[in-house]
């Protein structure tokens, strides 16, 4: 199973709205409604931010929302915050009880 | 609050053995998966399997089988990931999540593993 595909970094400035992508195949993301993103600040463990492709776990800020096209997920981070720089990293269901991880996005805050 | 709690840091030399712990707390063990995912230094997440905590079944991502044991002990709500035969490349943090659904949350903290002669 190779690993989702992500643009290694986006930028945006404060306020402005960023888009990340997660492009798997027919195989994970265009089968499953299963995508979950996950940020990850320097020395932390990653946190969940958006699971079932939309969804938001209680605590998640409203300026995060996920959606999928096809075989592509995408996370947006509208009104975009210093602290939102961090690395998100996507993950689908796959085939067999398995999962992937996409290969991580560096967000930077400009 | 649900936490998973992630035994220290260790320094081993290769051909070692080394065994993490994740133990849980705030929710009943046995009713979720435990996953665990590699993080290489300055790599990404890789998932590496999971184990059902209810009958120890597990399941392990191509390129963890082999020198890869997941195991419980349900008794004090702790999981387990057995590496054998350490390699320098097996260096790196893992994390133990818990599988809800098909999403993870919480994570542990993290354990760093370090192979160096």
């Amino acid at each position: 199973q190779s690993a989702l595909t992500q643009p290694a970094s986006v930028s945006g400035s404060p306020g402005q709205s960023i888009t990340v992508s997660c492009t798997g195949t027919s195989s994970d993301v265009g089968s499953y409604n299963f995508v979950s993103w996950y940020q990850q600040h320097p020395g932390q463990a990653p946190k969940l931010m958006i699971y079932e492709g939309s969804k938001r776990p209680s605590g998640v800020s409203n300026r995060f929302s996920g959606s999928k096209s096809g075989n592509t997920a995408s996370l947006t981070i509208s009104g975009l915050q210093a602290e939102d720089e961090a690395d998100y990293y996507c993950c689908s269901y796959a085939r067999s009880n398995s999962y992937v991880f996409g290969t991580g996005t560096k967000v930077t805050v400009l | 609050q649900v936490q998973l709690v992630q035994s220290g840091s260790e320094l081993k030399k290769p051909g070692a053995s080394v065994k993490l712990s994740c133990k849980a707390s705030g929710y009943t063990f046995t009713s979720y998966a435990l996953n665990w995912v590699r993080q290489a230094p300055g790599q990404g997440l890789e998932w590496m399997g999971w184990i059902n905590t209810d009958t120890g079944s597990s399941m392990f991502a191509q390129g963890f089988r082999g020198r890869f044991v997941f195991s419980l002990d349900t008794s004090v709500s702790t999981a387990y990931l057995q590496i054998s035969s350490l390699k320098p490349e097996d260096t790196a943090v893992y994390y133990c999540a818990r599988e809800e659904e098909n999403w993870f949350d919480p994570w542990g903290q993290g354990t760093l593993v370090t192979v160096s002669s």
